[in-house]
C-alpha cells in the first residue's frame, strides 16, 4: 500500500457526461501527479499540482481540468466524455516539485468506462 | 525531448533464472531513471532509481538495476525469478535539467510484461 488513495475504483458512464476522480496524497507530499494509462497511449503523464499550484501540464485535453485543494487532496474532472477516455487514471504524490531527485508513488487507479 | 524504449513488450523465464528487463533511455541533460512495478488491477508499485553515484542500484525484492551511460542503459536484473515476480515493468526517465515544469516531469516507457513459468 503506497498511502496514496483513490476513489472511486471504477467508474461507468456514458458518453457526453462529467466525471469527477478524487486522490488523496500520501501524508506530507506536497505535490500530486496525474497519469493517463490506456491501451493505445500507454502511461502518460496529464497534471501536476504542487501545494495547491499548478506546476506542469502534460498530455491533458482542454475536456479535463484539476485542482488541489487546501487539504492538499485533489480532483480531476473530464467532460463531454468520449468513448476513448476510458482508461485508467491513477494518481501519484511525491514530497517535493518535478525536478528534484524524489519518488512519485502511485495509487491503486480509477478505471474509467465510456459507454 | 526526453524518451524511453523498453524493446520487448513480453519476456518468459524459468523461475529460478536471472532475469533482465531491458530499458534504454534518451535525456539532454542527466538523467533520474526509475523501475516501477504493476501487477494486475494494481497501482504502480516503486522498485529502484538512480540518481547519481554507484552504478549499480539494490531494490526492493530482490530486484537490482544497472546504470550505463555509455550505453544509455538502465537494464532491471534478478539473480533468481520467482513466479510472482510475474507483472508489468515500466521503466521511467526524468531530466533533471528539462528547461521547463513539463520538461522535468517523469516519462514511462510502454511497459514489459514479465512472466516467471513455473
Amino acid at each position: 500500500d503506497s498511502g496514496v488513495t483513490q476513489t472511486p475504483k471504477h467508474l461507468i458512464t456514458a458518453t457526453g457526461q462529467r466525471v469527477t476522480l478524487r486522490c488523496s496524497p500520501r501524508s506530507g507530499d506536497l505535490s500530486v501527479y496525474w497519469y493517463q494509462q490506456s491501451l493505445d497511449q500507454g502511461l502518460q503523464f496529464l497534471i501536476q499540482y504542487y501545494n495547491g499550484e499548478e506546476r506542469a501540464k502534460g498530455n491533458i485535453l482542454e475536456r479535463f481540468s484539476a485542482q488541489q485543494f487546501p487539504d492538499l487532496h485533489s480532483e480531476l474532472n473530464l467532460s463531454s466524455l468520449e468513448l476513448g477516455d476510458s482508461a485508467l487514471y491513477f494518481c501519484a504524490s511525491s514530497v517535493a516539485p518535478a525536478g528534484s531527485t524524489d519518488t512519485q508513488y502511485f495509487g491503486p487507479g480509477t478505471r474509467l468506462t465510456v459507454l | 525531448a526526453q524518451s524511453v524504449a523498453q524493446p520487448e513488450d513480453q519476456v518468459n523465464v524459468a523461475e529460478g533464472n536471472p532475469l533482465t528487463v531491458k530499458c534504454t533511455y534518451s535525456v539532454s541533460g542527466n538523467p533520474y531513471l526509475f523501475w516501477y512495478v504493476q501487477y494486475p488491477n494494481r497501482g504502480l508499485q516503486f522498485l529502484l532509481k538512480y540518481i547519481t553515484g554507484d552504478n549499480l542500484v539494490k531494490g526492493s525484492y530482490g530486484f537490482e538495476a544497472e546504470f550505463n551511460k555509455s550505453q544509455t542503459s538502465f537494464h532491471l536484473k534478478k539473480p533468481s525469478a520467482l513466479v510472482s515476480d510475474s507483472a508489468l515493468y515500466f521503466c521511467a526517465v526524468r531530466d533533471f535539467q528539462g528547461s521547463s515544469g513539463s520538461a522535468r516531469q517523469l516519462t514511462f516507457g510502454s511497459g514489459t510484461q514479465l512472466t516467471v513459468l513455473p
